[in-house]
């Protein structure tokens, strides 16, 4: 089965500023999706970033960019010039492309970020 | 319109009563999901509808009663529920299930539910 850590219980950041969260995961598996979902204060989950494993190349949505490391099994987070509405919990989730499990998002317990202004 | 949407946003009800959970998506989604979050933690996967069909219960239990009315439509009917049972309810749709049509899944704000 499929696992994802995230090692940092909570982060805080300056505004204006980077900051990097982690996730690594296990999987046998040679291809696969990982996503990265903001949920802020007011609860609702918005997909921040999708990677798929077979690119190579790190996906990127305006300030949010994601250090993909697939032999690691590695996939970070990096949000660039934090703005106070990035304040929120970030999971990291991982989901099989197919098979009888791909419905399934498996999700890491959660990165709590604060910026500070 | 991109967004699935819940109703209510917040429910209290006591053990003896039956409520229901509504959530509705108009962007031709064929897989709906509900999920339990509990404060601080990740979502956990309660049912998966496929084609208006279920097609995954992760063993929950049977106070919950999901119904997939139609492919837009998706509720989740309450009845003898515990304390314990107060959480976030989340509800998701994604384009599939299966195959290259999987892609995200999109979520809803969520029903907040307490149990008396």
């Amino acid at each position: 089965a499929q696992t994802v850590t995230q090692s940092q219980p909570e982060m805080s950041v300056q505004e204006a500023e980077t900051v990097t969260l982690s996730c690594t995961y296990d999987t046998s598996e040679s291809d696969y999706y990982l996503f990265w979902y903001k949920q802020p204060p007011s609860r609702q989950m918005i997909l921040v970033i999708r990677q798929e494993a077979y690119k190579q190349q790190n996906a990127t949505e305006n300030r949010f960019s994601v250090n993909f490391q697939k032999a690691a099994k590695s996939f970070s987070l990096k949000i660039s010039d934090s703005q106070l509405g990035d304040a929120a919990m970030y999971f990291c989730a991982y989901r099989s492309p197919s098979g009888g499990s791909n419905y399934k998002l498996t999700f890491g317990k959660g990165t709590l970020l604060t910026v500070n202004p | 319109d991109t967004e699935v949407t819940q109703t209510p946003k917040h429910l209290v009800m006591g053990m003896t009563n039956k409520k229901s959970l509504k959530c509705e998506q108009h962007m031709g989604h064929r897989a709906m999901y509900w999920y339990k979050q509990k404060a601080k933690k990740p979502p956990e996967l309660m049912f998966v509808y496929s084609y208006e069909k279920l097609s995954i219960n992760e063993s929950v239990p049977s106070r919950f009663s999901p119904e997939c009315p139609n492919s837009s439509l998706l509720n989740l009917h309450l009845h003898a529920l515990q304390p314990e049972d107060s959480a976030l309810y989340l509800c998701a749709s994604s384009p599939g299930v299966t195959g290259q049509h999987v892609n995200e899944q999109f979520f809803g704000p969520g029903t907040r539910l307490t149990v008396l």
